[in-house]
């Protein structure tokens, strides 16, 4: 069964800085998708980024960057310029094909002013 | 537009009532998901509908009930629950099933079981 990891329960940033969330996965396919999501106190689960398992170009989208490395298994996801709107729960998720959305167990996030 | 809509946003039921979460989405997505997440939990996947068709059941009690009226809708009908049924009920959608795709939630809805 595909495992999804995060080792950090909870991590805190001060505002305008850079913080990076870890996530690791466990799987034997070769075509998958990986997700960042967030989901703030507002609860509403909101798509950050995702990448696809072919390409080696690590994705980016605004401030949100990630660090794909397929053969460590390891989707890291770095928050650049941190904002107050950034606090949430950020979840890594995996998807292999024709199968079900995998959830890491999630990163509580906290940026202070 | 990546707009999942889901009603009612909150709602208490007692353990004897009879009620149904909604969710819409206009995408064109075939593929409709209901996910269960307690506090501080990632969501846990409960239905899926693709093309309309239930797909999978996740062993859900039976006092949860999907249905799928059309390609755009997707209802959970709620009766007899306990306490424990206590949590946020999210819905999602994608393009298709069958393939590797991304999934879009709608901002759920909080049900409190009395």
């Amino acid at each position: 069964a595909q495992t999804v990891t995060q080792s950090q329960p909870e991590m805190s940033v001060q505002e305008a800085e850079t913080v990076t969330l870890s996530c690791t996965y466990d799987t034997s396919e070769n075509n998958y998708y990986l997700f960042w999501y967030k989901q703030p106190p507002s609860r509403q689960m909101i798509l950050v980024i995702r990448q696809e398992a072919y390409k080696q170009q690590n994705a980016t989208e605004n401030r949100f960057s990630v660090n794909f490395q397929k053969a460590a298994k390891s989707f890291s996801l770095k928050i650049s310029d941190s904002q107050l709107g950034d606090t949430a729960m950020y979840f890594c998720a995996f998807l292999e094909y024709g199968n079900k959305l995998v959830f890491g167990a999630g990163t509580i996030l906290r940026v202070k002013s | 537009d990546t707009e999942v809509t889901q009603t009612p946003k909150h709602l208490v039921m007692g353990m004897t009532n009879k009620k149904s979460l909604k969710c819409e989405q206009h995408m064109g997505h075939r593929a409709m998901y209901w996910y269960k997440q307690k506090a501080k939990k990632p969501p846990e996947l409960m239905f899926v509908y693709s093309y309309e068709k239930l797909s999978i059941n996740e062993s859900v009690p039976s006092r949860f009930s999907p249905e799928c009226p059309n390609s755009s809708l997707l209802n959970l009908h709620l009766h007899a629950l306990q306490p424990e049924d206590s949590a946020l009920y999210l819905c999602a959608s994608s393009q298709v099933l069958a393939g590797v795709d991304t999934q879009y939630f709608g901002p759920g809805t909080r049900l409190t079981v009395l």
